[in-house]
């Protein structure tokens, strides 16, 4: 089953504009990481978080996260039309084992 | 380029039949993640080995099997295939022997079963 949970599921926007994607889960974690897939390529590294810290950046990006409310956000500023892709949490809850746990993604459309 | 590697791209098959996809890690990873990606079940965790070890299991189906080879690379055996396998299967790799850190992974297989 899946831990992480993004909403919304798809997203359009212009180009210039932020998007701003969320995501919650259900366990303890020690790190969120977001990843991102451009349609039918693997999964790529954005960022991660630990547990303890509750905002990070990275360019563009920028991701919070709220381990009492149990959700992220992922900032995405003065978007390009080449970030058109999925974007998913990930996290690594235990299951028996760490697992790195990922959600349903969000679609995001950026337009030209 | 993540550095993983992944045979064949492209995989086309009946039902009942049995294949196998290849995985090499990053060089200097010591795991190996296999994930199953279909439209309906989002990206799920199959298997992780660690060093030739297994080391985590999630929603495996007994039809599937994997290992580590000494030299590290990973091999996903998937039998008695269904349509329902029918989905893209991505191997990742990382140093450690949690997936606490960045996965890389590879740009996957995708295996159609008719």
């Amino acid at each position: 089953s899946q831990q992480g949970e993004e909403d919304p599921q798809a997203l359009s926007i212009q180009e210039g504009e932020n998007a701003t994607m969320n995501c919650s889960y259900k366990t303890s974690i020690n790190n969120l990481q977001w990843y991102r897939q451009n349609s039918g390529r693997g999964l790529v590294h954005l960022i991660l978080i630990r547990s303890n810290e509750r905002e990070k950046h990275s360019g563009r990006l920028r991701v919070t996260l709220d381990t009492s409310k149990k959700s992220s956000s992922l900032l995405i500023t003065a978007s390009r039309a080449a970030d058109t892709a999925s974007y998913f949490c990930a996290t690594d809850g235990w299951a028996g084992s760490y697992q790195l746990t990922f959600g349903k993604g969000t679609k995001l459309s950026v337009i030209p | 380029d993540s550095g993983v590697t992944q045979t064949p791209k492209h995989l086309i098959t009946a039902t009942g039949q049995r294949v196998t996809l290849r995985c090499s890690p990053r060089s200097g990873d010591l795991s190996v993640y296999w994930y199953q990606q279909s439209l309906d079940q989002g990206l799920q965790f199959l298997i992780q080995y660690y060093n030739g070890e297994e080391r985590a299991k999630g929603n495996i189906l007994e039809r599937f099997s994997a290992q580590q080879f000494p030299d590290l690379h990973s091999e996903l055996n998937l039998s008695s295939l269904e349509l329902g396998d029918s989905a893209l299967y991505f191997c990742a790799s990382s140093y450690r022997d949690n997936p606490t850190g960045e996965l890389f992974f590879g740009e996957g297989s995708r295996l159609t079963v008719l």
